[in-house]
């Protein structure tokens, strides 16, 4: 089972939907959690953290579900340049400390 | 100032060439890492350094020599690279390496090995 697991879409949408990405985890020890957005051949960039009591941000909502070891994005009135793949991370302690990313989730918001 | 600037940001090197990646962060952070990225996959972890210290090499083959001459950088030396390590190499850096702070990562450098 990998350690980070996310369904890799497409997700194809209209704009104005809204969409939602969920994420699984596997060590129970993972301490913090973050949503990425890469671009097509750019470098990952921080969307948001994630907590248990929840974190929004405009349009986009992040929750933790420490219990059931998943976290979730809310993307709300979606835009053409939400375009991109959102990667869910995780850093854990396995050993050392690690960062571990999802497969991450291709999103196309269409006109 | 939150960027991590890696150099070159494009590379084409033969099979028996030495060549090395450069990286460098200002934000005071102490953990960098490099991550090894493929088409269409996840960016993959190879090495952590905290402290200027190599805590993390993910089973890397020897042919990638990571180094940390002081906390604001960081390079990757490579020797006798295989095509198959075509790929982008992304440097990031992080407040340090407990875990709660997010990572910032440079643009990248795109590696192709002929």
């Amino acid at each position: 089972r990998k350690e980070v697991e996310q369904d890799p879409g497409p997700f194809n949408v209209p704009e104005g939907a809204t969409v939602a990405f969920n994420c699984t985890y596997s060590n129970s020890a993972s301490q913090s959690f973050f949503w990425y957005r890469q671009d097509c051949r750019k470098e990952p960039k921080l969307l948001m953290s994630v907590y248990s009591s929840g974190n929004e941000d405009g349009r986009f909502t992040a929750q933790l579900n420490r219990a059931s070891q998943y976290i979730s994005l809310l993307i709300r009135d979606s835009k053409l340049s939400d375009s991109a793949t959102y990667l869910c991370v995780v850093n854990m302690r396995t050993g050392g400390f690690k960062t571990i990313f999802g497969a991450g989730t291709r999103l196309f918001v269409k006109a | 100032d939150t960027e991590v600037t890696q150099t070159p940001k494009h590379l084409v090197m033969g099979m028996t060439n030495k060549k090395s990646l450069k990286c460098e962060q200002h934000m005071g952070h102490r953990a960098m890492y490099w991550y090894k990225q493929k088409a269409k996959k996840p960016p993959e972890l190879m090495f952590v350094y905290s402290y200027e210290k190599l805590s993390i090499n993910e089973s890397v083959p020897s042919r990638f020599s990571p180094e940390c001459p002081n906390s604001s950088l960081l390079n990757l030396h490579l020797h006798a690279l295989q095509p198959e390590d075509s790929a982008l190499y992304l440097c990031a850096s992080s407040q340090d390496e407990t875990g709660g702070t997010e990572a910032f990562f440079g643009q990248g450098t795109r590696l192709t090995v002929v």
